[in-house]
């Protein structure tokens, strides 16, 4: 079935870069999407990537994505006591448009002064 | 940017009341909605799609008759809790799909904090 598996911590000083890796298995999904989820809140959006893409850069974001080894990584550059959240890998096992993603179990980033 | 809304946020509930949980997506039309569900320290599952205008898909382990959900309008799902148990403690969270066009993009609400005492 539909797995998507992330390490559960990092931890990184402040200004350092953070990487983040998430290995998925289906290999229909179409789109992959990280997402931030703050203590007791919901979760936005950080950035996405097509599967016909390997890189996409968004300021401080850098996503690869090798599909041929099923991986994803969230590159966060100069990163900020802001950025300690909990990060979620998803992939939408090949539903297009529909929205039903499936999660990885989400990484814990602490970043410390 | 699009936003979905649920509300409430939190509520405290006792055991054997129902709690209805509204999910709004409040700048687009969604014609499908998802309701997941989020225990401390572990990720989101998928409870059940909602589509409006027909009945939700629900996910197989979660009860139909437990998770009462409704999709009247393109903007409002509608989660209940019936005869809510401490068990279903928990975070829910919607997210909504654009009606049309769009990425795949799913944007979530900011998640409702359900207690049963």
């Amino acid at each position: 079935g539909e797995d998507v598996e992330q390490s559960l911590f990092l931890s990184v000083r402040e200004g350092d870069s953070s990487v983040i890796n998430c290995t998925y298995t289906d290999s229909s999904s179409t789109y992959l999407y990280w997402y931030k989820q703050e203590p007791g809140a919901g979760l936005q959006l950080l950035t996405y990537i097509f599967s016909n893409m390997d890189m996409k850069q968004d300021q401080r974001l850098t996503v690869l994505l090798n599909k041929k080894d099923k991986h994803l990584s969230l590159r966060i550059a100069d990163t900020q006591t802001g950025d300690s959240a909990i990060y979620f890998c998803a992939e939408n096992g090949g539903s297009g448009n529909t929205g039903k993603l499936i999660f990885g179990q989400g990484t814990t980033l602490q970043v410390k002064p | 940017g699009a936003v979905v809304s649920q509300h409430p946020s939190r509520v405290i509930c006792k055991s054997g009341t129902s709690v209805k949980i509204e999910c709004r997506s409040l700048d687009f039309q969604a014609t499908t909605m998802f309701w997941y569900r989020q225990f401390p320290k572990q990720s989101l599952m998928l409870m059940a799609t909602s589509n409006e205008g027909s009945k939700a898909t629900y996910e197989q382990g979660v009860e139909k008759d437990k998770f009462l959900i409704n999709h009247a309008s393109l903007t409002l799902s509608t989660l209940t809790v019936t005869s809510a148990h401490p068990e279903d403690s928990s975070f829910y969270i919607c997210s909504a799909v654009r009606a049309s066009g769009g990425t795949g993009e799913l944007f979530f609400g900011e998640g409702s904090r359900l207690t049963v005492l």
